[in-house]
């Protein structure tokens, strides 16, 4: 197993655009998170599914973000519009029944947004 | 609301030093303490859970509820130790991370 994996690695755009980052859970888990890690505050979740279904967005820093989750198997994370302020490096990670369980990390989206 | 607070950002040791990254955490419950590393250029990843009372690459963690603490220990410094630690606390399904501390071990 390739473990989680996202796309793209790398991202640069301008402010305004619309960035949409993607992110394939490990097969069988059945959450998936995603979180934003910057210097100033560290690791912070965004949102996390359960069985494909949000369970909590409290973390979405305002409604420019949105996040979905069709399938067992893809995700995105979506910033329309993108701002300076939102680059980061964005995680997404999977676990079988959560919480307590180890999560398993993807390699991470660097956004730039000039 | 819980909350993990690391309040060192960085940590530099000398190879053979011992090492303390601090931890506390407020949580009204009983809490579930994890610490995740991240070496360079990998993936985050888990070191330690305290249920599992166990010693990871000769690191241990003991939680302190008088305290409110988790602090992770190490005797003896090695330079494979350098990354960034994060301590985390799980609340339902979700985990609370901390901000964070980038521990350098120095020759």
């Amino acid at each position: 197993d390739a473990g989680v994996i996202q796309s793209p690695r790398h991202e640069v755009t301008e402010m305004g655009q619309e960035v949409t980052l993607r992110c394939k859970p490990i097969s069988g888990h059945d959450y998936l998170f995603w979180y934003r890690q910057t210097m100033m505050r560290g690791l912070e979740l965004l949102i996390y599914f359960n069985n494909n279904v949000p369970i909590d967005d409290s973390g979405m820093p305002e409604d420019r973000f949105s996040a979905k989750m069709p399938n067992a198997s893809f995700s995105t994370l979506k910033i329309q519009p993108s701002e300076p302020r939102d680059s980061a490096v964005y995680f997404c990670a999977s676990s079988f029944h959560g919480g307590a369980y180890e999560q398993y990390f993807g390699p991470g989206t660097r956004l730039t947004v000039t | 609301a819980q909350r993990v607070t690391q309040p060192e950002k960085l940590l530099s040791v000398f190879k053979g030093a011992p090492v303390e990254l601090k931890c506390n955490y407020s949580y009204s419950g009983s809490p579930e303490l994890f610490w995740y590393v991240q070496y360079s250029r990998q993936r985050l990843q888990l070191l330690l859970r305290h249920i599992s009372r166990e010693s990871i690459k000769g690191f241990t963690a003991d939680l302190n509820k008088g305290e409110t603490s988790f602090h992770l220990k190490k005797p003896f410094a090695q330079e494979e130790d350098s990354a960034m630690y994060y301590c985390a606390l799980e609340s339902g399904s979700r985990l609370t991370f901390g901000e964070g501390t980038q521990l350098t071990v120095n020759p």
